[in-house]
């Protein structure tokens, strides 16, 4: 099946501080990719839908100028969390649809962050 | 607007035995897909098994098997010789094509040995 790669894995910083989360379809191109939050023991809260070229499209309540998203090509989308603060802690998954392929989303390996 | 609800917060079966796990949703759409995901302790997600709207038969994936009922808006998944491998959270997801997909709040299976 189609690999998509998230990176880092794991990251660890301080308040105030910016940190980005790259996601990267390895195999496939894809012209969406969907940002979800997930904590402890719930489900998967969708952040943002990333469409290659165009500005994202933020879920209601999804602050916008704390979680940049940016699409830049095919394969490669990218969230930035902003002045990073302990309540931005959390587990971040992104997934992407193959423009060619039928209805399936490929998803990330996640990335946990951590804000001290 | 879609909805998916999965009413068993958390369930147990024994090694070998069948389980099934509920699933209904709501939608105004007549075409669309219906998954069932795997979250395993590392927190992957892993397709498990995938349903398009407009075909009858239900969908099976070796262990795995879904009994669709269009009408009334159920999806559930039945894990048949549960394994210890398949101790992990499980999610219904809904999308209808060009939009985004909707998550149920999950259902932690945990296999007995």
């Amino acid at each position: 099946g189609a690999v998509v790669s998230q990176h880092p894995s794991w990251v660890i910083c301080k308040s105030g501080t910016s940190v980005k989360i790259e996601c990267r379809s390895l195999d496939f191109q894809a012209t969406t990719m969907f940002w979800y939050r997930q904590f402890p023991k719930q489900s998967l809260m969708l952040m943002a839908t990333s469409n290659e070229g165009s500005k994202a499209t933020y879920e209601q309540g999804v602050e916008k100028d704390k979680f940049l998203i940016n699409h830049a090509s095919l394969t490669l989308s990218t969230l930035t969390v902003t002045s990073a603060h302990p309540e931005d802690s959390s587990f971040y998954i992104c997934s992407a649809r193959d423009r060619g392929g039928p209805g399936e989303l490929f998803f990330g390996e996640g990335s946990r962050l951590t804000v001290l | 607007a879609q909805t998916v609800t999965q009413s068993q917060p958390e369930m147990s079966v024994q090694e070998a035995e069948t389980v099934t796990l509920s699933c209904t949703y709501d939608t105004s759409e007549n075409n669309y897909y219906l998954f069932w995901y795997k979250q395993p302790p590392s927190r992957q997600m892993i397709l498990v098994i995938r349903q398009e709207a407009y075909k009858q038969q239900n969908a099976t994936e070796n262990r795995f098997s879904v009994n669709f009922q269009k009408a009334a808006k159920s999806f559930s998944l039945k894990i048949s010789d549960s394994q210890l491998g398949d101790t992990a959270m499980y999610f219904c997801a809904f999308w209808a094509s060009y939009d985004k997909v909707i998550f149920g709040p999950g259902t932690s299976l945990s296999v007995i040995p």
